[in-house]
């Protein structure tokens, strides 16, 4: 088992540009989450996948965030345009959707917009 | 909503035992979680308790109360590799809320 795997690991780029963050699942996992975690705020949830289908995407910050996942095998975090305040470590986790069912975290990606 | 509360920081010596306390709000509840994390890595599971009482896990076990609205983590036989973040989390729906962490510092 590969476990979740994120790219890229660290990205760095000049605010005003597109990011896209991918995440691949575990296999046989069919929930998906995207998680950001900073200093100030935590660990939160952006959005979540069950199946492929987006089922809570409160968590989303702004309309310059999206997710997709349109397959059981990929998932991507794509933010436009970048923003100094979007920095931060972006994971990603899987888990079966059952209340418990761990979360398998991603090794994340260590986001940085200048 | 959910919220979880933890203390921010945790300091014992190699060797000693240490409980790391989790009260949580919830508009509905499952279940507790914890999650270790070490500094650039990953959370990783420790453990889940659904039901009331004592979950065991090698030097680590959780413990919960419903009626108290708490858990605990207690790790025994501290090792420095133990120094790491600890989070509690409530799932609920599929979805995991976290609190916000506790940094353990085990010092020799």
């Amino acid at each position: 088992d590969a476990g979740v795997i994120q790219s890229p690991r660290h990205e760095v780029t000049e605010m005003g540009q597109e990011v896209t963050l991918r995440c691949k699942p575990i296999s046989g996992h069919n929930s998906l989450f995207w998680y950001r975690q900073t200093m100030m705020r935590g660990l939160e949830l952006l959005i979540y996948f069950n199946n492929n289908v987006p089922i809570d995407d409160s968590g989303m910050p702004e309309d310059r965030f999206s997710a997709k996942m349109p397959n059981a095998s990929f998932s991507t975090l794509k933010i436009q345009p970048s923003e100094p305040r979007d920095s931060a470590v972006y994971f990603c986790a899987s888990s079966l959707f059952t209340d418990n069912s761990p979360l398998h975290f991603g090794n994340g990606t260590r986001l940085t917009v200048t | 909503g959910q919220s979880l509360e933890q203390p921010s920081e945790v300091t014992a010596v190699e060797g000693a035992i240490v409980q790391i306390n989790c009260t949580y709000q919830t508009s509905g509840f499952y279940g507790l979680s914890w999650y270790q994390q070490h500094d650039g890595g990953a959370p990783t599971f420790l453990s889940y308790n659904a039901l009331d009482g004592l979950e065991e896990t090698g030097r680590f076990s959780s413990f919960l109360s419903r009626s108290d609205s708490y858990g605990y983590l207690l790790l025994q036989e501290l090792q420095m590799k133990d120094s790491a973040s600890y989070f509690c989390a409530s799932p609920n729906a599929g979805k995991s809320t976290f609190g916000d962490g506790t940094t353990l510092t085990v010092k020799p």
